[in-house]
């Protein structure tokens, strides 16, 4: 079955920098990745979509890519904010529907 | 324009009552969705339901677990004879297609502790 790698460590960048998350996975390539945000005691909100035939997709401060050589998806924000802390969820998906496989999630802080 | 509705936000039970998690989708969603996120672990799938019909439960556990998403009214996650092990906190997800660009929509969760 899919499996999907976050880095468990938090990420602490400073404000204006630019934040890297990082999402691998295991066996084959899915259809999709999505990438969710979800604060303290809240559900995921989602992000961004971007498909295998994809390498790059871009949403305000957001880009993301999906490299199915490495297996690897990257998530930037941009000229980060300290309103930008939040846990980093990645989701792979490979069915029409909306059964997606989520990683533990990654923990941004932006410090001002 | 509400979204997600569930209810309760946190529900106590001892072990062995039974617990009932509420989820009224967006309005004209069809599609629902349960996750489940236990401590340090990423949200798992459990359940997909369409009115009145279980299209997925492959995620579900076989025994105590059953979903329900009536013609009227919102879905139902019902776990019977609630165990430690069932603490979590449980997520409704709700699209109004299942195509590849559809977006879904979470909930806020309810916090199940079990005592």
């Amino acid at each position: 079955s899919q499996k999907i790698e976050q880095n468990s460590e938090a990420l602490n960048i400073q404000e204006g920098k630019t934040a890297t998350l990082t999402c691998n996975y295991t066996n084959y390539s899915p259809a999709y990745l999505q990438w969710y945000r979800q604060d303290p005691g809240r559900g995921p909100v989602f992000l961004l979509l971007i498909r295998e035939n994809e390498k790059e997709k871009r949403k305000e401060r957001l880009k993301v890519t999906f490299d199915t050589t490495l297996k690897q998806s990257l998530f930037h924000i941009t000229a980060s904010q300290p309103a930008d802390s939040a846990t980093y969820l990645c989701a792979s998906r490979s069915g029409g529907y909306q059964k997606v496989t989520f990683g533990t999630g990654t923990k941004l802080q932006v410090i001002p | 324009n509400a979204g997600v509705m569930q209810n309760p936000r946190h529900l106590v039970r001892r072990r062995g009552q039974e617990a009932r998690l509420r989820c009224s989708p967006v309005k004209g969603h069809s599609h629902v969705y349960w996750y489940r996120q236990l401590p340090e672990e990423g949200l798992k799938f459990m359940v997909y339901l369409q009115k009145e019909n279980i299209i997925d439960e492959s995620g579900m556990p076989k025994e105590r677990f059953s979903a329900e998403f009536p013609k009227e009214g919102p879905s139902i996650l019902r776990i019977q004879q609630v165990v430690r092990g069932d603490s979590a906190a449980y997520f409704c997800a709700s699209s109004q297609r299942q195509d590849q660009d559809t977006e879904a929509f979470f909930g806020q969760g309810t916090r199940l502790t079990v005592v």
